[in-house]
């Protein structure tokens, strides 16, 4: 079965200075690997994805993950924060050989961002 | 396109009353998701559709709640009756499967919920 540890349930960080939200998973065959951002009182939205292709993963607001199989993780950087980082962060897995199409999600982190 | 439309955005109802809860999945997605989001659980995966045939319910609390997805572009989540612990926010999802892998999942902006 597939699951996801966010390693972090809260990260506060100065605006102008790095991000680093940390996620390990469990999947027995190859997974899809997802972070999705949701800012208080919104629905989730789609950061960026893995899906086999390249393991360095850019996405939106400046946020890129690289998928590392040997370490079995999918870590969200930015190198720069900024105020309207302050949302909470799941990070999310698929695993093909489970056939369902369920997601599992990780507990969220929580970033707060301060001036 | 419009995205995932949940409708209504909040409902405030009384203990033992009947909620129904809307949803319109982006055009042309095969896939459709409801969740649930609390403080204490987090997000749950309530049942799912493909096609519009229910897939998996095992999420479904018990039988107050139920789901349907008439046609492709509409689903409903009903709790009938409704009880205080039910209070949470009810997110509907949709998707495409690409190459026999799940893709994105396009999250409406959900329905809060609360019942006194």
């Amino acid at each position: 079965a597939q699951s996801v540890t966010q390693l972090d349930s809260h990260v506060s960080v100065s605006e102008g200075t790095p991000v680093l939200l940390r996620c390990n998973y469990s999947s027995s065959y190859s997974p899809s690997l997802f972070w999705y951002v949701q800012h208080p009182n919104k629905g989730l939205q789609l950061l960026l994805k893995y899906t086999s292709a390249a393991t360095l993963v850019k996405g939106i607001n400046g946020f890129e993950a690289e998928f590392k199989k040997s370490e079995t993780s999918f870590h969200l950087t930015k190198p720069s924060a900024h105020m309207s980082d302050a949302a909470e962060y799941f990070c999310v897995v698929s695993d093909l050989r489970s056939n369902d199409y369920k997601l599992s999600f990780g507990a969220g982190t929580t970033v707060t961002v301060r001036a | 396109d419009a995205g995932v439309i949940q409708s209504p955005r909040h409902e405030v109802t009384e203990m033992g009353q009947e909620v129904t809860l809307r949803c319109k999945p982006i055009s042309g997605h095969d896939y459709l998701f409801w969740y649930r989001q609390t403080m204490m659980r987090g997000l749950e995966l309530l049942i799912y559709f493909n096609n519009n045939v229910p897939i998996d319910d095992s999420g479904m609390p018990e039988d107050r709640f139920s789901a349907k997805m008439p046609n492709a572009s509409f689903s409903t989540l009903k709790i009938q009756p409704s009880e205080p612990r039910d209070s949470a926010v009810y997110f509907c999802a949709s998707s495409l499967v690409n190459r026999g892998r799940i893709d994105t999942q396009y999250f409406g902006p959900g329905t809060r919920l609360t019942v006194l």
